[in-house]
Parts: C-alpha cells; structure tokens; sequence
C-alpha cells in the first residue's frame, strides 16, 4: 500500500491568509491525487483531482500542485468558509488511501 | 444531476453482520466506465476506503478488511450493496457511498453519509 503523510494537522489561520497543506507519498503517484474539503456533520467534497484540476464550481483561491510524491493545497485567500478538515488521496493504485487531514482553524 | 444515497441499520451488534445499500441517481452502473466505492469514517477520525466496484463487476477491497466485506450491484434498482461481516465496536463509523470518476479514482459525488454504531 502507498502511505501518505499529510501535514499539519492542525493549521491556524485569519481570513485573507494564504495557507498550504502538504501531503507526501511513500512513493511515486504520478499526479493521481485528489484533495477534499470536509465541514463538521458533512460529507467531502471535491476540491482537486489530477494533482491540479480544479473540479467544477470550486472557486479559484484553491489550487493545487505537485506530481511524483510530493503534493500542496493552497488556499489564497482565506473565506470564513475555507475552515474546515481537508484530505489528500491517492487513486494511482489499490488499495486507495487517504491522508489524516488537516484541521484549519480560525486563529 | 448525480446524487447517492446510503440506508442501513444504524445499530448493531458485535459480531453481527452488517448491510448497507446505496440508492443512487443520475447515472448507471451499466454504462462503461462508471462505478461506486464505499468510503468509512469513524467519529473524529480521518477516512478510509472500503471498497468499489465497476460497471462491468470487478471489485476491490481494502486488503485489511477484504474477508469480512462483500460488495454487489443491482443494475436494476440503481443499487449497490456493501456487506460487513463480524462487526466490531471500532467499526463504528459513518459509512459513506461515492461516484467514481472512472477511469480515474477519485470521488467526485458523495451520499450524505450514514452513522452505524456497533454497540451491545
């Protein structure tokens, strides 16, 4: 299996920072990885497949970036929306996994 | 409009077997290309994959879980069924079902989730 080591878990941050997740893989996905936001009681949602392909919808603050075993979320500039838990996965191989996410907080 | 749906007991106990449906709309299992994975989330804690499978009936399993899981589809009902034998007290988790972007693996459509609690 691919693990992944998703950092921080926990980020504190003010509306109108940029603030980046980090998410590494113990080893080569190319650019198969998606990343998700997930606000308390919900379901994830898709923010970014293919490593930086923004799906449909999601506004242009967010972007992704990386290929190989090194990926980063970055958010441009904070909404009082954007604090919520988000994820890395991987979908280059079974079985799928998921990063431990990350908690952005309102500081 | 894609939506999913997952129904199931929300209680039961330790070495029962559990069964979860997702009734979905919008697309079909029938079409090439499609398929539905079950994802978990026990409370507080980060996701897990479980399991999915294709429109053309090939499955794959998470290999930590993959004795105890089963999963079907029904073409019909627009329908795909996860089974979990032996439940256990940290199987308690929101149990989620989730569209497939095929070929790829990424879950672009999501159910609301549904609580089972494993308790006796």
């Amino acid at each position: 299996a691919i693990w992944m080591t998703q950092s921080p878990s926990l980020l504190s941050a003010s509306t109108g920072d940029r603030v980046t997740i980090s998410c590494r893989m113990s080893q080569g996905i190319s650019s198969y990885l998606a990343w998700y936001q997930q606000k308390p009681g919900k379901a994830p949602e898709l923010l970014i497949y293919a490593a930086s392909t923004l799906q449909s919808g999601v506004p242009s603050r967010f972007s992704g970036s990386g290929s190989g075993t090194d990926f980063t979320l970055t958010i441009s500039c904070l909404q009082s929306e954007d604090f919520a838990t988000y994820y890395c996965q991987q979908y280059y191989s079974f079985p799928y996994t998921f990063g431990q996410g990350t908690k952005l907080e309102i500081k | 409009q894609i939506t999913l749906k997952e129904s199931g007991p929300t209680l039961v106990k330790p070495t029962q077997t559990l069964t979860l449906t997702c009734t979905f709309s919008g697309f079909s299992l029938s079409t090439s290309g499609v398929g539905v994975g079950w994802i978990r989330q026990p409370p507080g804690k980060a996701l897990e994959w479980l399991a999915l499978i294709y429109w053309n009936d090939d499955k794959r399993y998470s290999p930590s879980l993959k004795s105890r899981l089963t999963i079907t589809k029904d073409t019909s009902k627009n329908q795909v069924v996860l089974t979990m034998t032996n439940m256990d007290p940290v199987d308690t988790a929101t149990y989620y079902c989730a569209h497939v972007a095929a070929p790829w693996g990424y879950f672009d459509y999501w159910g609301q989730g549904t609580l089972v609690t494993v308790s006796s």
